[in-house]
């Protein structure tokens, strides 16, 4: 079975420091990883994805993502936050067997103080 | 591009009676949409698979009566919610994919049933 965790129900960050969001993940085959980020009464909004490559992925609004297989990880991180990345953020995993179905985790609420 | 719009945005209903919800691709061909609902503070859950011209695709423990999809053509899936009941009540949203990893999501609709 196909499952992301996201250990953190909530992150707090001062505006200017670096933040990370955890996400591991379990799957069986290559992980498809991926992160979303959801504003208040909005639909998920794509951030970036891992497919295959290079481990540290590049996506918008200046977040990056970490894919580290030993650890079975891909942590979202921004050097310098804003307070406008206040939001709910979702790690997921595609199923590798299945591409259109799309396991999510329970999602993180970052929270940027300015 | 990519852009995914719902309507309505929000519902309020009596119980018992059913609510229909649009998904609309607006500047893509969606050959395949998805329905997925959230409850508070919780992650989204896959409910079914729309293929246009073809049955959806339900996963386990979603009522197929109670949860009517319609994929009539490419830009447009639709979700009926029949005879609905309190415990309805949640946010639904749907998501397009236009063709290879990543799906677009809607902006939601949130239903609450008195």
């Amino acid at each position: 079975a196909q499952s992301v965790a996201q250990p953190e129900d909530q992150v707090n960050v001062a505006e200017g420091n670096p933040l990370t969001v955890k996400c591991t993940y379990s799957v069986s085959g290559n992980p498809y990883l991926f992160w979303y980020v959801q504003y208040p009464n909005r639909g998920l909004q794509f951030l970036l994805k891992y497919i295959t490559g290079d481990n540290l992925v590049k996506g918008s609004y200046g977040f990056e993502a970490e894919f580290n297989k030993s650890q079975t990880s891909f942590h979202l991180k921004k050097p310098s936050a804003l307070v406008s990345d206040s939001a709910l953020y979702f790690c997921a995993v595609r199923d590798p067997y299945n591409f259109n179905k799309f396991y999510f985790g329970s999602g993180t609420k970052l929270n940027v103080k300015p | 591009g990519a852009v995914v719009s719902q309507h309505p945005s929000w519902v309020i209903c009596k119980s018992g009676t059913s609510v229909k919800i649009e998904c609309r691709s607006l500047d893509f061909q969606a050959t395949t949409m998805f329905w997925y609902r959230q409850f508070p503070k919780q992650s989204l859950m896959l409910m079914a698979t729309s293929n246009e011209g073809s049955k959806a695709t339900y996963e386990q423990g979603v009522e197929k009566d109670k949860f009517l999809i319609n994929h009539a053509s490419l830009t447009l899936s639709t979700l009926t919610v029949t005879s609905a009941h309190p415990e309805d009540s949640s946010f639904y949203i749907c998501s397009a994919r236009r063709g290879g990893d990543e799906q677009f999501f809607g902006p939601g609709t949130r239903l609450t049933v008195l």
